[in-house]
């Protein structure tokens, strides 16, 4: 069964850094695209980061430089390293795959909350 | 930077149909994918590349992309479809993705 499960998240200061892990199951990390995106509260979805099976990635301009997106092949595990947090990084992330369908995101892990606030 | 602009908010009777649209640019020359969200849930994919309904997803999704419109549509609505519908497509030209602005979709 194809599962994915973020951890990491929680309460930190501005200015500071939090490495969010997404755990996948029933599949490689290595397969498909991995990508993370977040939800502020009560306010739409945003892109956030995009790793290719192939290991290119890519970032949102409002993360490039702060965030940056791995995975750990032997481990199964999609990580996003984010620095120099501010309040408007408050938000659910979500890291998302394509598994069975080609194209959008299919498989959608259930979010853990970041808050940045002093 | 691409965007993508959706209505807030579609109103629709049971049993009709709800279209919701998502504007940009040439879109008719992108792939749209389509979001359903609920309340306090992830997302879920209903529509891949303007039209692909994934397994599990009903025939009473369907998907349609041309010009500057992609839209999609649901027909014989159900209080269970409602929810928030988001758009998104990869912008080559910025080597991002972008998501639309998201239309609440109240079922009366």
């Amino acid at each position: 069964e194809v599962q994915l499960v973020e951890s990491g998240g929680g309460l930190i200061q501005p200015g500071g850094s939090l490495r969010l892990s997404c755990a996948a199951s029933g599949f490689a990390v290595t397969d498909n695209y991995m990508t993370w995106v977040r939800q502020a509260p009560g306010k739409g979805l945003e892109w956030v980061s995009i790793i290719y099976s192939g290991g290119t990635t890519y970032y949102a301009d409002s993360v490039k430089g702060r965030f940056t997106i791995s995975r750990d092949n032997s481990k199964n595990i999609l990580y996003l390293q984010m620095n120099s947090l501010r309040a408007e990084d408050t938000a659910i992330y979500y890291c998302a795959t394509s598994i069975v369908t080609p194209g959008g995101a299919d498989y959608w892990g259930q979010g853990t909350l970041v808050t940045v606030s002093s | 930077s691409y965007v993508l602009t959706q209505p807030p908010s579609v109103s629709v009777a049971p049993g009709k149909t709800a279209r919701i649209t998502c504007g940009g640019y040439n879109i008719g020359n992108k792939g749209v994918h389509w979001f359903q969200q609920k309340p306090g849930q992830a997302p879920v994919l209903v529509i891949s590349y303007n039209s692909d309904r994934p397994p599990g997803i009903p025939e009473r999704f369907s998907g349609s992309n041309s010009g500057n419109t992609a839209t999609l549509t649901i027909s014989w609505v159900e209080a269970g479809d409602e929810a928030d519908y988001y758009c998104q497509v990869w912008d080559g030209s910025s080597d991002h993705y972008v998501f639309g602005t998201g239309t609440k979709v109240t079922v009366l």
